[in-house]
């Protein structure tokens, strides 16, 4: 069974600052691991993808990196905006194969960026 | 969104009442899925569709049946509704991304979510 850990389960920053998200996971043997955002009240909604194979994904001031053998990824934000305020999730497959369909979701890292 | 659509929005019943989530797609993807999402648990899978016809129970299916008899619909349905199942609902549809020479990842797309109260 994949087991997927958020800490912290909330953080506050001021604006402009950089700072990374956790995620930890008990299964390693997985493909890829997925980072979302979800803003109150509404769904999530997909931020990076990191295949095991790339270890690192980068999309604008957001970088996800994936190291399999201590389970864990890590997602930074530089130069943190108050619209960056939202819940981080992060999800990993339940196994290979056919778990590959089945996400299991951490609980969120909610993400305050005080102005 | 890629076209998904979940209603009701929301929804107020009564215990032991049935209820039907409808989520629907427009682009045709073969996998859907329904997770629910609680305070202090995250979110969840329920139950999770690969094909018209073909369902596999997710990690909190008791309680609940999906049925999908068209690719674009995928419906959750509550027989008896309980004050346990009080959550709010999320249909995602996955869409499989390439890598090399086989199909290695699948993100996930969700709909907007169905908040279902159980009085």
């Amino acid at each position: 069974k994949q087991e997927v850990t958020q800490i912290p389960a909330a953080l506050s920053v001021p604006e402009g600052e950089n700072l990374v998200l956790n995620c930890s996971f008990t299964d390693s043997a997985i493909y890829n691991l997925q980072w979302f955002r979800q803003d109150p009240g509404k769904g999530l909604t997909s931020l990076l993808l990191i295949q095991s194979s790339q270890r690192e994904q980068t999309s604008g001031r957001l970088n996800a990196s994936l190291d399999k053998s201590s389970g864990r990824s890590t997602l930074y934000i530089a130069a943190s905006q108050p619209g960056d305020s939202a819940t981080y999730l992060c999800a990993a497959p339940l196994g290979s194969g056919a778990g590959s369909y089945q996400l299991t979701f951490g609980k969120g890292t909610k993400l305050s960026v005080i102005p | 969104d890629a076209g998904i659509t979940q209603s009701p929005r929301h929804k107020v019943t009564e215990t032991g009442t049935p209820v039907t989530l409808r989520c629907h797609q427009t682009e045709n993807h073969r996998y859907m899925y329904w997770y629910r999402q609680d305070p202090g648990h995250g979110l969840r899978l329920i139950h999770y569709s690969y094909g018209v016809k073909d369902t596999d129970k997710g990690e909190v299916s008791d309680g609940y049946s999906v049925s999908r008899s068209k690719t674009e619909d995928f419906l959750l349905t509550l027989e008896s509704a309980t004050s346990s199942q009080t959550s709010v609902y999320f249909c995602a549809i996955s869409e499989s991304v390439l890598s090399g020479r086989r199909t290695g990842a699948n993100v996930l797309t969700f709909g907007a979510g169905s908040r279902l109260t159980v009085l």
